[in-house]
């Protein structure tokens, strides 16, 4: 069955510093991974998805993800925090072929100023 | 450019009491999704359309029902509320799921927020 581990409740990170969000996910075949993220009274927003032969993967709003096959991670990475940037953190996976996403419990990133 | 759009964007019941929950899509999709977000659990989905005229269970569907009114509009209803459902619920769309689709992201609405009291 498919799964999605985000180890993290909360990241605290200082504005300026690096960040990394983790997630930890397992399919049976090829993964389809998603990263969102969700700010207060708001739906989630598609920040970027898993391209298949690209490790380093770059998306919205100056975030990337680290794809690692054989460590099954997909971590959200941002080279300079911004205040901004707070908010919840979704990882999400499909199987190929799958009909629907599966989320993990989510990560509150809070950046500092 | 609407997306998704949910409404109504909040409301409180009472326990018993019913309700639909109307969903709209603007992008053409054809799947269309009801989540509901729980504090510590993610979001966990309870009913899928994957196309026009198709509807079926996901992990929590116990005391809701949906439909597939046109392509556009997907409504999730309870039936006898319960303070068990309090809870935000999302609609999403996408392309239909098929393994030429696979790596397409859903698109979110931003949500009803229901207390059952």
């Amino acid at each position: 069955a498919q799964s999605v581990a985000q180890p993290e409740d909360q990241v605290n990170v200082a504005e300026g510093n690096p960040l990394t969000v983790k997630c930890t996910y397992s399919v049976s075949g090829n993964p389809y991974l998603f990263w969102y993220v969700q700010y207060p009274n708001r739906g989630l927003q598609f920040l970027l998805k898993y391209i298949t032969g690209d490790n380093l993967v770059k998306g919205s709003y100056g975030f990337e993800a680290e794809f690692n096959k054989s460590q099954t991670s997909f971590h959200l990475k941002k080279p300079s925090a911004l205040v901004s940037d707070s908010a919840l953190y979704f990882c999400a996976v499909r199987d190929y072929g799958g009909t629907a996403l599966i989320f993990g419990k989510g990560t509150t990133l809070s950046v500092s100023s | 450019n609407a997306g998704v759009t949910q409404t109504p964007k909040f409301q409180v019941l009472k326990t018993g009491q019913s309700m639909t929950l109307q969903c709209a899509q603007d992008m053409n999709h054809n799947s269309m999704y009801w989540y509901r977000q729980d504090p510590g659990m993610g979001l966990r989905l309870i009913y899928y359309s994957a196309s026009e005229g198709t509807t079926d269970k996901g992990e929590v569907p116990n005391g809701y029902n949906v439909s597939r009114l046109n392509k556009r509009e997907f409504s999730l209803r309870l039936e006898s509320a319960a303070p068990s459902q309090t809870s935000v619920y999302f609609c999403a769309s996408g392309f239909e799921p098929s393994k030429d689709y696979s790596n397409q992201p859903q698109h979110f609405g931003d949500g009803t927020r229901l207390s059952i009291l």
